[in-house]
Parts: C-alpha cells; sequence; structure tokens
C-alpha cells in the first residue's frame, strides 16, 4: 500500500498568514494527489485534484503543487473559514489512501 | 443539485450486522463509480470499499475485506454497505462519496460525500 505522511499534524496561524502543508507519499504516484478540507460535524470538501488543479469554486487562494513523491497545499492569506483540517489522497493506486490530516487552528 | 443521503447507523453489538444506505441525486448515477469512506471519533478519514458504476469491479480495504459487501441499486439510485461481524474499531461515521474522473486526466477524485452515518460497535 502507498504511505501518505503529512506535515505538521497541526498548526496555529493566523487570519492572513501564509500557510504551506506538505504530503509525502512512500513511492512515486505522479501527479495523482488530491486535497480535501474538513471542518468539525461536516463531509470533507475537495479543494485541489492532480496536485494542482483547483476545484469549481473553491478560492484561489488554495494552491497546490508537487510531483512524485512531494506535494504541498498552500493557503496564500489564511481567512476565518479557512480554519479546518486537511487531507492529501493518492490516487494512483488501490487502496486509496489519505495521509493523517493537519489541522489549521486560530493562533 | 447532487446530494447523497447516507443512512442506517446505530448502534450494534460486537458480531452484529448492520446495512448502510446512500441515496443519490441530482445526477446520473448509474454513470459514476462511488465509494465508502469512515473516519473513527477523533480520527482521520480511511478509505473502505470501491464499487464501478456497473458493479463489475469491486475493491475493499484490508481491514475490512470478508466482513463487508458493497452493492448499488442503480434502478434505485442507491448504494449500500452490508457490514458483518463488526468489531470495536469500526466504531465510525460512514461516508458515501461519488468518484469523479476529470476531463482528460487518468486520475480520480471523490468530488461529493454524503453527511455521513455514524455507526457505534458496542456491547
Amino acid at each position: 500500500d502507498i504511505q501518505m505522511t503529512q506535515s505538521p499534524s497541526s498548526l496555529s496561524a493566523s487570519v492572513g498568514d501564509r500557510v504551506t502543508i506538505t504530503c509525502r507519499a512512500s513511492q512515486s504516484i505522479t501527479s495523482f494527489l488530491n486535497w480535501y478540507q474538513q471542518k468539525p460535524g461536516k463531509a470533507p470538501k475537495l479543494l485541489i485534484y492532480a496536485a494542482s488543479s483547483l476545484q469549481s469554486g473553491v478560492p484561489s487562494r488554495f494552491s497546490g503543487s508537487g510531483s512524485g513523491t512531494d506535494f504541498s497545499l498552500t493557503i496564500s492569506s489564511l481567512q476565518p473559514e479557512d480554519f479546518a483540517t486537511y487531507y492529501c489522497q493518492q490516487s494512483y493506486r488501490t487502496p486509496r489512501t489519505f495521509g493523517q490530516g493537519t489541522k489549521v487552528e486560530i493562533k | 443539485e447532487v446530494q447523497l443521503v447516507d443512512s442506517g447507523g446505530g448502534l450494534v453489538q460486537p458480531g452484529g450486522s448492520l446495512r448502510l444506505s446512500c441515496a443519490a441525486s441530482g445526477f446520473t448515477f448509474s454513470t459514476y463509480s462511488m465509494n465508502w469512506v469512515r473516519q473513527a471519533p477523533g480520527k482521520g478519514l480511511e478509505w473502505v470499499s470501491y464499487i464501478s458504476d456497473s458493479s463489475s469491479t469491486i475493491y475493499y480495504a484490508d481491514s475490512v475485506k470478508g466482513r463487508f459487501t458493497t452493492s448499488r441499486d442503480n434502478a434505485k439510485n442507491s448504494l449500500y454497505l452490508q457490514m458483518n461481524s463488526l468489531r470495536a474499531e469500526d466504531t465510525a461515521v460512514y461516508y458515501c462519496a461519488r468518484e469523479w474522473v476529470p476531463a482528460g486526466m487518468k486520475s480520480f477524485v471523490f468530488d461529493y460525500w454524503g453527511q455521513g452515518t455514524l455507526v457505534t460497535v458496542s456491547s
């Protein structure tokens, strides 16, 4: 199975900060990497697919990059509604594994 | 509007069974593959199962293989998860998720999710 490791597990940031979350795959997954946002008590929401493609309706302050084994999600200017947990997911091979999540909290 | 509505969760004793349902609307259900994903309390997301649009291909996570069965009824726009021999570690919120393959890409994403249904396995 392909293991996905996110870092950090949690972070504290202020509104307006630039935030970067990284995700590393245990083997190359080319660009088959997706990012989801989850708020407490809610279902996950798709943000980014194929490493860098922004899902329709997602604000442009979110961006993704990377290929091979190393990927990142960047929020250019953190907004109050962005405080949530973020998950990466590889779509290269079944089982369709997720990272363990990164919780973004208010500083 | 695409909608996925999960139902069927509840409290069940270890060793028991439960059947979850996911009712789909707002899209042509029969043309999309579907997935089940679960989340234990306070934990991350765990993929559980995949079923192709025609039910010809079904995959399971090792943690549920041999105990869970995924099926669908395209005439009823519904997805199901039959869970047998339930264990305490199966306690989680279970989500159905639609699988979308972006145009021109070989990759897939889970673009719509149900609201989730809680399964608690406890005596």
